[in-house]
């Protein structure tokens, strides 16, 4: 099975900066088969990113995926007051798919 | 609007089975595999099982293979979750998600609110 790491666990930052985060695969994963999801307290997650750099119906262009093989980029280019939530990296290229453990990014 | 909805969850003691429920609307249902993804209370997200648009194919996490059974009804545009033998650990929310693309891997544009299955005695 595909192990993803994601990082770091937890960030704090102000409304109006750039974020990214990690997200890295014990093994390639097949032709960019990755998405991002967001998740805000008591809601199911939210897909943002779809094979690695296509954002999903919907989701505003602050948001964008990066990286191929076993490294993985989510960048937030400026941060707004309802992007802090957790965010999970997920491989479905390969069974079983797989998430990351989720970086939090919280309010400083 | 398209729309998943789960039911089903419940307080059961271990060894005890429950059957969880995902009604779908405003998409063609037997177009799309279909899958379940539980949480644990703090955690992240784990993928359980899946099945294809005619429910003759179907896979499973090694923690829940052999106790837990995936199916659909299309007619009712239902995906159910048979859940048995439960064990404390399998205490989680329990989200049911579909594949975006049709017939072939995608990642999951849209879930299901969640039901809750607590195991405990």
């Amino acid at each position: 099975e595909i192990v993803l790491t994601q990082s770091p666990g937890t960030l704090s930052l102000s409304p109006g900066e750039r974020v990214t985060l990690s997200c890295r695969a014990s093994q390639s994963v097949s032709s960019t088969y990755l998405a991002w999801y967001q998740q805000k307290p008591g809601q199911a997650p939210r897909l943002l990113i779809y094979g690695a750099s296509s954002r999903a119906t919907g989701i505003p262009d602050r948001f964008s995926g990066s990286g191929s093989g076993t490294d993985f980029t989510l960048t937030i280019s400026r941060l707004e007051p309802e992007d802090f939530a957790v965010y999970y990296c997920q491989q479905y290229g390969s069974a079983p798919r797989t998430f990351g453990q989720g970086t939090k990014v919280e309010i400083k | 609007e398209v729309q998943l909805v789960e039911s089903g969850g419940g307080l059961v003691q271990p060894g005890g089975s429950l059957r969880l429920s995902c009604t779908a609307s405003g998409f063609t249902f037997s177009s799309y595999w279909m899958h379940w993804v539980r949480q644990t209370p703090g955690k992240g997200l784990v993928w359980v099982s899946r099945v294809n648009g005619d429910g003759g194919n179907t896979n499973y996490a090694d923690s829940v293979k052999g106790r837990f059974t995936i199916s659909r009804d299309n007619a009712k545009s239902t995906l159910y979750l048979q859940v048995n033998s439960l064990r404390v650990e399998d205490t989680a929310v329990y989200y049911c998600a579909r594949d975006r693309v049709v017939g072939a891997n995608g990642a999951f544009d849209i879930w299901g609110q969640g039901t809750m299955v607590t195991v405990s005695s």
